[in-house]
């Protein structure tokens, strides 16, 4: 049962232009959210992320949405880059004291020059 | 970035043999974690520490066991490796504070002929 959905497992989208990368989730518990990026043969980069009380998270290019009745999260890159071509993973947290998180599956992101 | 070493990068083992990898830190972070990294699955937890010789289950920890004698120090053992634990595995590590992320070491590729 996968408590966190990436539905879309790859994403192309034009240089200078908006990223959305989009994560479900089905635990009501969870309060903290997280992305990371993830480029080859590397370990997985913190990249931002957002606590339930609060519904935007910014940080320069990248901001975080969440949608606590959708239970809907996601990502916007503006403007896009073509370093930014990478794996992104959602991932969740229940706030429990050992700070466990449950990720998603990944969304390819491509950006052409 | 954070101060966190895996060893080996890459190991080719046979089945029924027995593997550790070593996570190492240089953070004094208090809590541990172990993933592994197979297509369509994104990130899934093997096991984690919150302390010295205090580890617990994660999602997949069946024919894993881990240790922690040391803050900085956790291992992965495989006591008879099959080919299903053929992945890429990943250290992280995170703050005891709450709602922190972790941060990840950049992986061990191990395969199991």
């Amino acid at each position: 049962d996968q408590q966190v959905k990436q539905n879309s497992p790859s994403l192309s989208v034009q240089e200078g232009r908006i990223s959305i990368l989009n994560c479900d989730y089905t635990n009501s518990m969870f309060d903290y959210f997280l992305w990371y990026k993830k480029y080859p043969a590397e370990g997985p980069t913190f990249l931002i992320s957002i606590s339930s009380i609060k519904d935007k998270n910014e940080d320069g290019r990248f901001t975080v949405f969440l949608n606590k009745s959708a239970k809907h999260l996601s990502l916007h890159i503006v403007p896009s880059q073509p370093g930014d071509s990478a794996v992104y993973f959602c991932a969740a947290s229940d706030g429990g004291a050992t700070n466990k998180l449950i990720f998603g599956t990944g969304t390819l992101l491509a950006v052409q020059p | 970035d954070a101060g966190i070493t895996q060893s080996p990068r890459h190991k080719v083992t046979e089945t029924g043999t027995p593997v550790t990898l070593r996570c190492h830190q240089t953070e004094n972070h208090r809590y541990m974690y172990w993933y592994r990294q197979d297509p369509g699955h994104g990130l899934r937890l093997i096991h984690y520490s919150y302390g010295v010789k205090d580890t617990d289950k994660g999602e997949v920890s069946d024919g894993y066991s881990v240790s922690r004698s040391k803050t900085e120090d956790f291992l992965l053992t495989l006591e008879s490796a099959t080919s299903s634990q053929t992945s890429v595995y990943f250290c992280a590590i995170s703050d005891y504070l709450l709602n922190q992320p972790q941060h990840f070491g950049d992986g061990t590729r191990l395969s199991i002929l």
